[in-house]
């Protein structure tokens, strides 16, 4: 199996930071990745996919990037409305698998 | 607009059987490959499997702790997808979410809550 690891597993950041948060692949995975974002008490949404793409509705704020093994989600300034987890995906192969999650506060 | 609701969830003893199901809207399930994964309690998300297209075949895939047990179907007249789950043990306890698969999870239900009891 696609070993999927997030860091940080929490970050508290400031509305209008910059954050970063990276996934890496156990093995290379091309471009299939997502990331989800989700928040208590509901299922996850969709935010990035083939690593850059944009899902339809997300807010340009949110990016992704990487290749093979390492990716990251940045989000270029923290609005209130993003704390949430977040969650990295591949679907190069089966079975597909997540990363652990990354929990996002607003200080 | 597509909207996928989950239905079916409960409390099961150990050894029990329970039939999720995932009635669409906004496009047709056989036309699209679906997916299962679920989450347990304060835990990460863990792929159950999934059925492809009857355009693609129509297969289905499972996760190895899941295969033998849980079973993915389909039935078009009323445009849901099923997912039968037998043997169920205490650590298959978790939300199901029903999702639409293009290779990254597009579309999630509001999830199932599955609990299984000892």
């Amino acid at each position: 199996d696609i070993q999927m690891t997030q860091s940080p597993s929490t970050l508290s950041a400031s509305v209008g930071d910059r954050v970063t948060i990276t996934c890496r692949a156990s093995q290379s995975i091309l471009r299939w990745l997502a990331w989800y974002q989700q928040k208590p008490g509901k299922a996850p949404t969709l935010l990035i996919y083939m690593a850059s793409s944009l899902d339809s509705g997300v807010p340009s704020r949110f990016s992704g990037s990487g290749s093979g093994t390492e990716f990251t989600l940045t989000i270029s300034s923290l609005q209130p409305d993003d704390s949430a987890t977040y969650f990295c995906q591949q679907y190069n192969g089966y079975p597909i698998t997540f990363g652990q999650g990354t929990r996002l506060e607003i200080k | 607009e597509v909207k996928l609701v989950e239905s079916g969830g409960g409390l099961v003893k150990r050894g029990g059987s329970l039939r999720l199901s995932c009635e669409a809207s906004g496009f047709t399930v056989r036309d699209a490959w679906m997916s299962w994964v679920r989450q347990s309690p304060g835990k990460g998300l863990e792929w159950v499997g999934q059925i492809k297209s009857t355009a693609d075949s129509g297969t289905t895939d499972y996760a190895a702790p899941v295969k033998g047990r849980f079973s993915i179907s389909r039935d078009a007249s009323k445009n849901t997808l099923f997912l039968q789950m037998n043997n169920l043990k205490t650590e298959d306890t978790a939300v199901y979410y029903c999702t639409k698969t293009s290779g990254s999870f597009d579309y999630w239900g509001q999830g199932a809550l599955v609990t299984v009891s000892s």
